[in-house]
């Protein structure tokens, strides 16, 4: 069952521009993880949040998590060209935090 | 490295005939995950192993499926017989549990299509 819903389901913006999205999640989840996935190819990591982290940032990436809310945020600072994508997010419960569960992902277009 | 290395990388088969698909992960990664990826059901865990020990197989859509891990280093899905509702991108990806880390790795999945 897909648990994690990322919102909105496409976005499109111009280069330089930051882009947000956002995920949502029924269970209690140990760990949060958001992935990259270009067109054809397989999916890329790009950040991990553990339930008890509130926020979390790697390179242009910051990602949010709201555990009261089940929710968690992945903004992408400065867009690139090369950022189009599809990115989903991935939760890991509590009972078994390695098993992830996949959102069903949001596909972002920057324009240049 | 390598990555996660998935074959073949397109398959093409007709209805009825059995499907192999095979995997061999990061070496020193001790997880190992099969997902189907579609438009209509996205991306879906069907099966993962652990020190090449079946752990969780519910996400198996019938006995059509099944999945093998004779080693550290290689790992089959296989569909017999297959139907064109199969078709779809299967992903394999690999995790290591040292370092307490939970990110996998994906290799460039295997498209299936089944007329």
């Amino acid at each position: 069952s897909q648990q994690g819903e990322e919102d909105p389901q496409a976005l499109s913006i111009q280069e330089g521009e930051n882009a947000t999205m956002n995920c949502s999640y029924k269970t209690s989840i140990n760990n949060l993880q958001w992935y990259r996935q270009n067109s054809g190819r397989g999916l890329v990591h790009l950040i991990l949040i553990r339930s008890n982290e509130r926020e979390k940032h790697s390179g242009r990436l910051r990602v949010t998590l709201d555990t009261s809310k089940k929710s968690s945020s992945l903004l992408i600072t400065a867009s690139r060209a090369a950022d189009t994508a599809s990115y989903f997010c991935a939760t890991g419960s509590s009972g078994s935090a390695r098993q992830l569960t996949f959102g069903s992902g949001t596909q972002l277009t920057v324009l240049p | 490295d390598a990555g996660v290395i998935q074959s073949p990388r397109h398959e093409v088969t007709e209805m009825g005939q059995e499907v192999t698909l095979r995997c061999k992960p990061i070496s020193g990664h001790d997880y190992l995950f099969w997902y189907r990826q579609t438009m209509m059901r996205g991306l879906e865990l069907l099966i993962y192993f652990n020190n090449n020990v079946p752990i969780d197989d519910s996400g198996m859509p019938e006995d059509r499926f099944s999945a093998k891990m004779p080693n550290a280093s290689f790992s089959t899905l296989k569909i017999q017989p297959s139907e064109p509702r199969d078709s779809a991108v299967y992903f394999c990806a690999s995790s290591a549990s040292s370092g307490g880390s939970y990110e996998q790795y994906f290799g460039p999945g295997t498209r299936l299509t089944v007329t």
